[in-house]
């Protein structure tokens, strides 16, 4: 069974730039996570979406960050300006969850260095 | 206070030592427990749920004390494959969500 995809893997913008990434969750998974992980520290929560609604979007920086799940598969996360405190890997995630169990998977991460 | 904390270490052991990893979580409502490993510039993975009576997988063993709201990870007879970073997640359900709580991650390394 093919993992959460995520793209780009790698992306290095100049500040006040913009930049999307794009997540393809497991088949069949209803929620999707967005989550930022700064070195150093754990992930934390940005949005999380069941089917193609919010359930969760308490830690975006809605000034600058906004994502979205249109047809309740893929997602984006967009990030417009950037800032140098952005530097982090975005992961997706996915679960069954409410349909089943609360575990989540990750992707492989979208590195982001902002200069 | 954070939701979850854990000591962010390094711990460095030799291979065939015992090492045990503790983590707190502030709120008493949470409902499920994990430990994900994380190795260098990878995607965290889900290595163990813990149960409230206690679980044990191979060389892992994981615990939960509900009353003093700790999780601890013991592993046995670390090996260099061990080495990695290990996260406490907690979850906080509450209607219509299933918010994953991840501590900072407590840092292995096993030595020849």
């Amino acid at each position: 069974e093919a993992g959460v995809a995520q793209s780009p893997r790698y992306k290095i913008i100049e500040k006040r730039q913009s930049v999307a990434f794009w997540c393809n969750p497991i088949s069949g998974h209803a929620t999707l996570y967005w989550y930022q992980q700064i070195l150093g520290q754990g992930p934390k929560l940005l949005i999380q979406f069941q089917n193609n609604g919010v359930v969760d979007d308490s830690q975006l920086p809605k000034d600058r960050f906004s994502a979205e799940r249109l047809k309740g598969v893929d997602s984006t996360l967009k990030i417009q300006p950037a800032k140098l405190e952005d530097s982090a890997v975005y992961l997706c995630a996915s679960s069954l969850w409410p349909r089943g169990g609360n575990t989540i998977y990750f992707g492989e991460g979208s590195w982001l260095t902002v200069v | 206070r954070k939701e979850v904390e854990q000591d962010p270490g390094p711990f460095n052991v030799p291979e065939g030592a015992t090492v045990a990893f503790n983590c707190t979580y502030s709120n008493s409502a949470s409902q499920s427990f994990f430990w994900y490993r994380q190795d260098c510039r990878k995607e965290p993975k889900l290595l163990m749920s813990v149960y409230s009576s206690g679980n044990e997988d191979g060389r892992f063993t994981a615990q939960l004390n509900r009353a003093s709201q700790y999780i601890s990870l013991l592993i046995r007879d670390s090996k260099l494959s061990d080495s990695a970073t290990y996260l406490c997640v907690v979850n906080k359900a509450r209607t219509g969500a299933n918010n994953l709580f991840f501590g900072t991650g407590t840092r292995l390394t096993v030595i020849p």
